[in-house]
């Protein structure tokens, strides 16, 4: 089973410039969420999608980001303009909706934004 | 307050100890809690899960939790120097889908 696919890896822009991720999740997984991760800290969300609908996007800076999840199953993140303080760590994650305890979050490889 | 609260280390062991990882949440509601591992430049790994009180073992690892305390710790035994890593706490909260990060706490085993 593939997991969590992401890309680009890497992103070197320039301030101002716009960029985009993408995500393929685990197969089935209605779950997707994007994490920023700063260096030294935890992931922290950014959106929450369940299904094709973005459920938990409260921490999602709305003037500069935005997402979309078509048809439910892959979603982009794009930044526009990116700013010096968006370097970090990009991180999709998907998880199978249920009542399960074993309802656990797989993550991607990240793409690594670094904005000069 | 943060949902879940992590010393951020390092904390450092000699190879073949105990490490002791610990971490408390701050909402009741949460009903499960996760350890990822998570290497330099690498992604967060999921390497065990508990929701009922008491202990989960898996191998080395072991899953400790207490919900009147609201404290989780992971106990890894016989530590390697390839445990090194910065280790996330997680909890689920009520709603099934959401999950609670710490910062890490960075372990350091020394040969």
């Amino acid at each position: 089973e593939a997991g969590v696919v992401q890309s680009p890896r890497y992103k070197i822009i320039e301030k101002k410039q716009p960029v985009a991720f993408w995500c393929n999740p685990i197969s089935g997984h209605n779950t997707l969420y994007w994490y920023l991760q700063n260096l030294g800290q935890g992931p922290e969300l950014l959106i929450r999608y369940e299904n094709e609908e973005a459920v938990d996007d409260s921490q999602l800076p709305k003037d500069r980001f935005s997402a979309e999840r078509l048809k439910g199953v892959d979603s982009t993140l794009k930044i526009q303009p990116a700013e010096l303080g968006d370097s970090a760590v990009y991180l999709c994650a998907s998880s199978l909706r249920g009542s399960s305890g074993a309802n656990v979050l797989t993550f991607g490889a990240g793409s690594r934004l670094t904005v000069l | 307050q943060k949902e879940v609260e992590q010393n951020s280390g390092p904390l450092s062991v000699p190879e073949g100890a105990i490490a002791s990882l610990n971490c408390t949440y701050s909402d009741r509601g949460s009903q499960s809690f996760f350890w990822y591992r998570q290497y330099s430049g690498k992604s967060p790994e999921l390497i065990m899960f508990i929701y009922s009180n008491g202990d989960k073992e898996d191998g080395r690892f072991t899953a400790q939790l207490n919900k009147a305390s609201q404290y989780v710790s992971l106990l890894i035994r016989d530590s390697q120097p390839s445990d090194s890593a910065t280790y996330l706490c997680a909890a689920r909260g009520y709603n099934f889908n959401k999950f609670y990060f710490g910062s890490g706490t960075k372990l350091n085993v020394k040969p």
